[in-house]
């Protein structure tokens, strides 16, 4: 069975740092690796995946991750922190192959830019 | 027009009043999902449907009753509900349940107060 952990429910960054959000996963095979994005009061959006291929994958808004087998590790990170990447940041995980394919999502990130 | 749409945005109703959220997607996907998030709480998935067939029920109580007429729409019919299950109802597809690289297309959700 897969399960994620998102290190860290509250991340605080200032403007123009550094954002690093922290996603580990448990999966016995190779999993597939998402991260979500989600403003307030909406839904989720797709910031990128990983399935197969180059282990850094780039996704909207300047972000990227990069998947770590050996860390079993996911994390998304973004050079320069805009006011705007305020949201909730949520890592999920699937199975490749499976009987239950579904996504499993992590508690979930609430990043803070301050000015 | 969004890939998933989710009617109404807000709601508001009484204890003792019953009505329904409309989830309605224009993606061609296979599966539906029902998600409830709580203030301070990670998602919790309710309810599954694969090609219109329910998949997973996961505990939800039975003033919630889920209907997937069709591969395109999702109903959560609401009745006697309590003030706790004040929430943002999120609606979800996929292209299928089992398997796939494809993450989750989520709607904007519902907000639910109930007085």
């Amino acid at each position: 069975a897969q399960s994620v952990t998102q290190l860290g429910s509250h991340v605080s960054v200032s403007e123009g740092a550094l954002v690093l959000l922290r996603c580990n996963y448990s999966s016995s095979v190779p999993p597939y690796l998402f991260w979500y994005v989600q403003y307030p009061n909406q839904g989720l959006q797709l910031l990128l995946k990983y399935t197969t291929g180059a282990t850094l994958v780039k996704g909207i808004n300047g972000f990227e991750a990069e998947f770590k087998k050996s860390e079993t590790s996911f994390h998304l990170t973004k050079p320069s922190a805009h006011m705007s990447d305020a949201a909730e940041y949520f890592c999920a995980v699937r199975a490749p192959t499976s009987n239950t394919g579904k996504l499993i999502f992590g508690q979930g990130t609430t990043l803070q830019v301050k000015p | 027009e969004t890939g998933v749409t989710q009617t109404p945005r807000h709601l508001v109703m009484g204890m003792t009043n019953k009505k329904s959220l409309k989830c309605e997607q224009h993606l061609g996907h296979n599966a539906m999902y029902w998600y409830k998030q709580s203030a301070k709480k990670p998602l919790e998935l309710m309810f599954v449907y694969s090609l219109e067939e329910r998949v997973e029920n996961n505990s939800v109580p039975s003033r919630f009753s889920p209907e997937c007429p069709n591969s395109s729409h999702l109903f959560l019919h609401l009745h006697t509900l309590q003030p706790e299950d004040s929430a943002l109802y999120l609606c979800a597809s996929s292209q299928d349940y089992w398997q796939g690289a494809d993450g989750y297309t989520f709607g904007s959700g519902t907000r639910l107060t109930v007085v």
